[in-house]
């Protein structure tokens, strides 16, 4: 079963334009995993958050976690047309359980 | 990290059949996971591959439709059995790497499957 919900389950954007995904889960976590999949190809990774860290930095992306709300946020600043992809967030109980998911459009 | 190889990288089968999908990893691995993703969804934990132990399944995954094994640090097959249309998924297998548990998971490219 899922662990939680993302939202928007869509988000369609202008390039340059900021986009911000939500996550919110149900139980408690070590850490809280994003990851970026291109047209139903592998799934590449992007951050993890622990449990005890409440934002993280990578380039262009913020991620933001409130242990206290059970959310996360994913923040992608300047969007490029490559970054048209589909995001998921996951928690860790040993394997992962993903979020639904966020599919993005940046438009050009 | 972790640089993680599956074969097949697709299929198509007929219904009845049975395919088995191998995972390699490029070193020693404590924790090896495989997970299904349906057309136009999210994926799904199927099990933990255990080296010399057996998998554990997660709930609505039975071991005689999907039979897992370890034989190594380095390796996992996922056998997808007695195959029907609706088993027509992307199948990955993942691995935390040498980083273990609570660690970032690295996936492999993924077993696209159409079964007719």
């Amino acid at each position: 079963s899922q662990q939680g919900e993302e939202d928007p389950q869509a988000l369609s954007i202008q390039e340059g334009e900021n986009a911000t995904m939500n996550c919110s889960y149900k139980t408690s976590i070590n850490n809280l995993q994003w990851y970026r999949q291109n047209s139903g190809r592998g799934l590449v990774h992007l951050i993890l958050i622990r449990s005890n860290e409440r934002e993280k930095h990578s380039g262009r992306l913020r991620v933001t976690l409130d242990t206290s709300k059970k959310s996360s946020s994913l923040l992608i600043t300047a969007s490029r047309a490559a970054d048209t992809a589909s995001y998921f967030c996951a928690t860790d109980k040993g394997g992962l359980v993903f979020g639904q998911g966020t599919r993005l459009t940046i438009n050009p | 990290s972790a640089v993680i190889s599956q074969k097949p990288s697709r299929d198509i089968c007929q219904r009845g059949t049975s395919l088995t999908i191998q995972c390699q990893v490029d070193s020693q691995v404590t924790m090896m996971f495989w997970y299904r993703q349906q057309p136009g969804q999210s994926l799904t934990l199927i099990a933990t591959a255990n080296q010399g132990s057996e998998a554990t399944y997660e709930s609505g995954f039975v071991i005689d439709k999907f039979p897992i094994s370890r034989p190594n640090l380095t390796f996992s097959t996922l056998t997808v059995s007695n195959m029907s249309p609706e088993d027509s998924s992307i199948y990955l297998c993942s691995s935390t790497g040498a980083g273990g548990p609570g660690e970032t998971q690295y996936f492999g490219p993924g077993t696209r499957l159409l079964v007719l």
